[in-house]
């Protein structure tokens, strides 16, 4: 069973572009944690976020949490090509979760 | 710090034999993970374990796979016998228990039975 769908699923853009990933579920989670994964690496946690209607900023990327702490989303502004990988949400607490993943590619 | 360290990095082997994946956790970490990612399937918890005990192995697919931690610094997932359906790269991570959450990923190994 998929706790979390991520979409869109693939992503192509153009370096400079803006663009927002999602990551939904219809359980309430304590925590969600989102990963960015490199080629032929394990994904590396970009952030976690707690309470609902959160707002944390990572340089370029904003995560936002949903008020009800079922849905978050990644927005990054003026993609750049460092910024291709696959981004993960997951769900926290005693085990870990994660979602179907969005492949991005930044082209330069 | 070594991080999580992983072998071997890639592995082929044929259909039927046996194959023994490698982790040793970030020091001090008492919790470990094994996942397994696939495209189809993405990233799936195979098992974990907390303090060297197994606390979930719902995630282990079949009687084939079993995964054993005889100290804190060791693990293993074994596959035997293997299939090709079982190609796949294969995690393991390991975390502080009660600390921050965080996830560490070692590099995976790339297994493929041909």
């Amino acid at each position: 069973t998929q706790l979390l769908e991520q979409s869109p699923q693939f992503l192509s853009i153009q370096e400079g572009e803006n663009l927002t990933v999602y990551c939904n579920s219809s359980s309430v989670f304590s925590s969600l944690q989102w990963y960015r994964q490199e080629p032929g690496e394990g994904p590396v946690l970009l952030v976690t976020v707690v309470t609902g209607g959160e707002v944390k900023k990572l340089k370029r990327l904003t995560f936002q949490f949903g008020d009800a702490r079922k849905d978050s989303s990644l927005h990054i502004t003026a993609a750049q090509p460092g910024d291709t990988g696959l981004y993960l949400c997951a769900r926290g607490g005693n085990q870990f979760y994660f979602g179907t993943g969005t492949s991005l590619t930044v082209i330069p | 710090d070594a991080g999580v360290i992983q072998s071997p990095r890639h592995e082929v082997t044929e259909m039927g034999q046996e194959v023994t994946l490698r982790c040793k956790p970030i020091s001090g970490h008492n919790s470990l993970f094994w996942y397994r990612q696939t495209m189809m399937r993405g990233l799936e918890l195979l098992i974990y374990f907390n303090n060297n005990v197994p606390i979930d192995d719902s995630g282990m697919p079949e009687d084939r796979f079993s995964a054993k931690m005889p100290n804190a610094s060791f693990s293993t997932l074994k596959i035997q016998p293997s299939e090709p359906r079982d190609s796949a790269v294969y995690f393991c991570a390991s975390r502080e228990w009660g600390g921050t959450d965080t996830q560490y990923f070692g590099p995976g190994t790339r297994l493929t039975v041909l």
